[in-house]
Formats: structure tokens, sequence, C-alpha cells
């Protein structure tokens, strides 16, 4: 039973443009969530995240929205840079006793062609 | 800056063997988490520990167990190895008090 789910594997961008990743969530129970970006050989690395009480977080080029009714959140970065090539994983913690435990989605393959 | 360091980058192992995936810690988290990544998959939780000698199991514990001795260092047992552990094992940490998580450079193990 997957609980969060990026849909799409992969993504490709043109450099100086808008990558929007997606990310969709089943339990209702989550009130946190998070993106990290992954390069190959690395462990992920975190990037930003965003409370359940907020729809919008920003910070420097990322940003992340949360729309709670459809259970969706989305991570855009404008503007797009090489160097954003990377894996980017969405996550969601329940809170409360969970202990941080993390779910995570499958990732998603961002390409930024220069 | 949180460090978590793994013991191990790259690891090959024969079926069977019995295999330890160390990790420390240096900001004190109460938190440590062994995730397991497999393409198309994503993260998986095996084992996480809130407390020194607590443990509760994960999304896929089968195979696998863990043991915190210390607050800084949380070890990953692979009882005997199968081809389908090979892997890249992830660990990280986290205050008691945060969700985000700082993971160590990942093991690469591979099982023959």
């Amino acid at each position: 039973d997957q609980q969060v789910k990026q849909n799409s594997p992969s993504l490709s961008v043109q450099e100086g443009r808008i990558s929007i990743l997606n990310c969709d969530y089943t339990n209702s129970m989550f009130d946190y969530f998070l993106w990290y970006k992954k390069y190959p050989a690395e462990g992920p690395t975190f990037l930003i995240s965003i409370s359940s009480i907020k729809d919008k977080n920003e910070d420097g080029r990322f940003t992340v929205f949360l729309n709670k009714s459809a259970k969706h959140l989305s991570l855009h970065i404008v503007p797009s840079q090489p160097g954003d090539s990377a894996v980017y994983f969405c996550a969601a913690n329940a809170g409360g006793t969970s202990y941080g435990k993390l779910t995570f989605g499958q990732g998603t393959i961002l390409t930024v062609h220069p | 800056d949180v460090k978590v360091t793994q013991s191990s980058r790259y690891l090959v192992k024969r079926t069977g063997e019995k295999v330890f995936l160390e990790c420390v810690q240096d900001m004190d988290h109460e938190n440590m988490f062994w995730y397991r990544q497999d393409p198309g998959l994503g993260l998986r939780l095996i084992y996480f520990s809130y407390d020194v000698k607590m443990k509760e199991k994960g999304d896929i514990p089968e195979g696998y167990s863990v043991s915190r001795e210390k607050k800084e260092r949380f070890s990953l047992i692979l009882e005997s190895a199968s081809t389908n552990q090979t892997s890249m094992y992830l660990c990280a940490s986290s205050p008691a008090d945060r969700a985000a998580a700082f993971f160590g450079q990942g093991t690469r193990l591979t099982v023959v």
C-alpha cells in the first residue's frame, strides 16, 4: 500500500524554465511533508518542508505547495539549473508518536538540460 | 552541520553471511533510522530507534535486526544475507521534536 506516490518517474526541463514535481498521499494522519534531493551514490539531502497548517512555503528558488483537500503537494523550482538534476523524493510524517518516521514516494528523476 | 557516517560505501558479501552495517551520528539525535532504497520503490523503512536500546519495526523488517547500545550508534544486521537484500542502505537521524531527518552517504551492498 503506497501511501505516498510520485506518479512521474522522470521529468526533463530546459535550463531557466520551471520544474514542477508532484506528489500525492492517501494517509489523512500525515501532517508534515518534506522534499529531499538525491545525487547518485550519495545520501538524500533535505530541501524544503511544509506543515499541514500552511499551503505554501518558499526558500529561494524552491517553493512547496500543499493542497490538503486533494492530498497533493508539489515542488516548484524556478529557475531550473543543470545542478538541480537529481532524484527528488517527497516524504510525509504523521507527527504525534511517529518518532520522526518518514514515508517516502518512489522518486522523480529530474534532468535539467543546458 | 549534522554528520551521519556509515562505515562502508560499498560492500560485497556472500549469500548466508551475517552482515553488519554501522552508523554513527554526531548531533545527539534521539531518533535513528535504517532505510533501503530500490529503483521504483523509493526509500522504505526497515527499523528505527527513538532511544538507546529501543527499537521498532518499520515497513520491511524481515531478515534484519538492529542494535542501539549507545545514543550515537545504530547498527543494522542482516542475519543471513540473501541476494534480494542487494540494495542501497541509508541511515538517518533526527531530533526527538523534528521530522526532518539527516542521512548518511549510504552503503551499496551486493550479495552474491
